[in-house]
């Protein structure tokens, strides 16, 4: 399958920092989707991109769809306790393709 | 409220049994889809589902089975073929243009 990269692979921060992260791939990619996952549960859709250099955002979350189609970016701004989780992104290679592939996830832990 | 519902959210199981895992959803979805988590690890789609009565293999299906009579339902079947079958289990839907995935919010199986 499709490798995704994403990083960095975790990141300890202090409460009220940005966060910046990333997912590379070598194939272009359609659709980019940014999930949160908290232990022991399901991931929860963050925010969706569907063209490329398309910027957006969702509350203090902030997502750009690269220009080359190949990567993603994420960014959370004024971090607080409740963004710890482990944050995933994912593309489609086309639309309406049935195989999102994952990234490997960045764990977050913000302290207070 | 409109959702995935995935049960049980623990399950234990001796070697060289099968079991099935349930996952229902009331979001007039037509896609279903199964997923496997390891530790530290992404995503691995097992079996796909775009209509009632059809479904796909995904990446790692081998010692899986599914079925889809309903299009509220798609359970999965973990077989004694599936070498290693202990890991967090995960089941989302799409709708139309199947491109935002939701998610359950997992069974975690472990085999004795």
């Amino acid at each position: 399958g499709q490798q995704l990269n994403q990083s960095p692979q975790s990141m300890f921060i202090q409460e009220g920092e940005d966060v910046s992260m990333n997912c590379t791939s070598s194939s272009i990619f359609n659709t980019w989707l940014w999930y949160k996952q908290d232990p022991g549960e399901g991931p929860v859709l963050l925010i969706a991109l569907y063209k490329a250099g398309e910027l957006t955002s969702n509350g203090r979350l902030t997502a750009q769809f690269g220009i080359t189609r190949k990567d993603s970016f994420l960014n959370i701004s004024a971090s607080i306790p409740s963004d710890v989780g482990i944050y995933f992104c994912a593309g489609l290679l086309r639309a309406g393709a049935n195989n999102l592939f994952f990234g490997t996830g960045t764990r977050l832990t913000v302290i207070p | 409220d409109g959702g995935i519902t995935q049960s049980p959210k623990y399950l234990f199981r001796k070697e060289g049994q099968n079991v099935t895992l349930s996952c229902e959803q009331n979001l007039n979805h037509d896609a279903m889809y199964w997923y496997r988590q390891d530790p530290g690890q992404g995503l691995r789609l097992i079996y796909y589902s775009q209509i009632v009565n059809d479904f796909q293999k995904g990446d790692i299906a081998e010692g899986y089975s599914v079925s889809r009579e309903k299009k509220e339902s798609f359970p999965l079947t973990v077989t004694s073929a599936q070498k290693n079958p202990t890991a967090f289990y995960l089941c989302a839907s799409s709708g139309v243009g199947y491109n935002e995935q939701f998610f359950g919010p997992g069974t975690r199986l472990t085999v004795l």
